[in-house]
């Protein structure tokens, strides 16, 4: 069974850097086509995906988010770590990370995880 | 990008009504689209995948079908455990980006 779950700060101030840690289990993310991939929902609003990483370290972004990303991962603690610079009150959101299952053909995410709600304020 | 509507935003229904939402892509797709299910306070679920296979589990009164730039999601015989919001998503390439979501209530 593959689960996922988020991690980190809960308030962050206006400029400063949010870390986010995806902890999972159930899968190694060492497989070809593996991935994990963040995808943020401010409060009544739409989903944004954000960031993918592969389980070849090949990592994408949103283009409209890039200058203010990275993902990395850990897969000898089987942990994803997102970093967003410079937030601000619009990044206020929920952060989800989600799997990318080596056998679908494209970029779709199942399961995700719970989700962490972050607020960006003073 | 590519960017994805839905239709309506929202709806409200009776138990047992036949329930449709479209999905639009701003160019071809192919058949690179995913539906997700949303319930209040939870992470989206997968309902159907390539547009038109529903997840192993997934009741049959849940179908989906489109290709290209044209989608569209059923329940038939809506439940009072199908109140959710809907989301679209493509996967045709990256970014991927997901509709605005329709919700569903009773």
């Amino acid at each position: 069974q593959i689960t996922l779950r988020e991690s980190g700060p809960t308030v962050v101030k206006p400029t400063e850097t949010l870390t986010l840690t995806c902890s999972f289990s159930g899968f190694s993310l060492t497989t070809t086509r593996e991935g994990v991939g963040w995808v943020r929902q401010p409060p009544g609003k739409a989903l944004e995906w954000l960031a993918m990483i592969y389980w070849n370290d090949d990592a994408y972004y949103n283009p409209l988010l890039k200058r203010r990303l990275i993902v990395t991962k850990d897969t000898s603690e089987n942990q994803v770590v997102l970093t967003m610079i410079d937030m601000q009150p619009a990044d206020t959101a929920t952060y989800y990370c989600a799997y990318r299952p080596w056998v679908a053909v494209g970029d779709f995410f199942d399961p995700w995880g719970q989700g962490t709600l972050v607020t960006v304020s003073s | 990008d590519i960017q994805m509507t839905q239709s309506p935003s929202s709806l409200s229904a009776s138990v047992g009504d036949r329930v449709t939402i479209t999905c639009q892509a701003s160019q071809d797709i192919r058949n690179f689209l995913v539906w997700y299910q949303q319930k209040p306070g939870r992470a989206p679920k997968v309902l159907t995948i390539d547009a038109s296979k529903l997840k192993t589990g997934v009741p049959s009164r849940f179908s989906v079908g489109g290709l290209g730039t044209h989608f569209t999601f059923t329940i038939s015989g809506l439940q009072p455990e199908d109140v959710a919001t809907y989301f679209c998503q493509h996967y045709d390439s990256l970014p991927v980006t997901f509709g605005p979501g329709t919700t569903v209530d009773i």
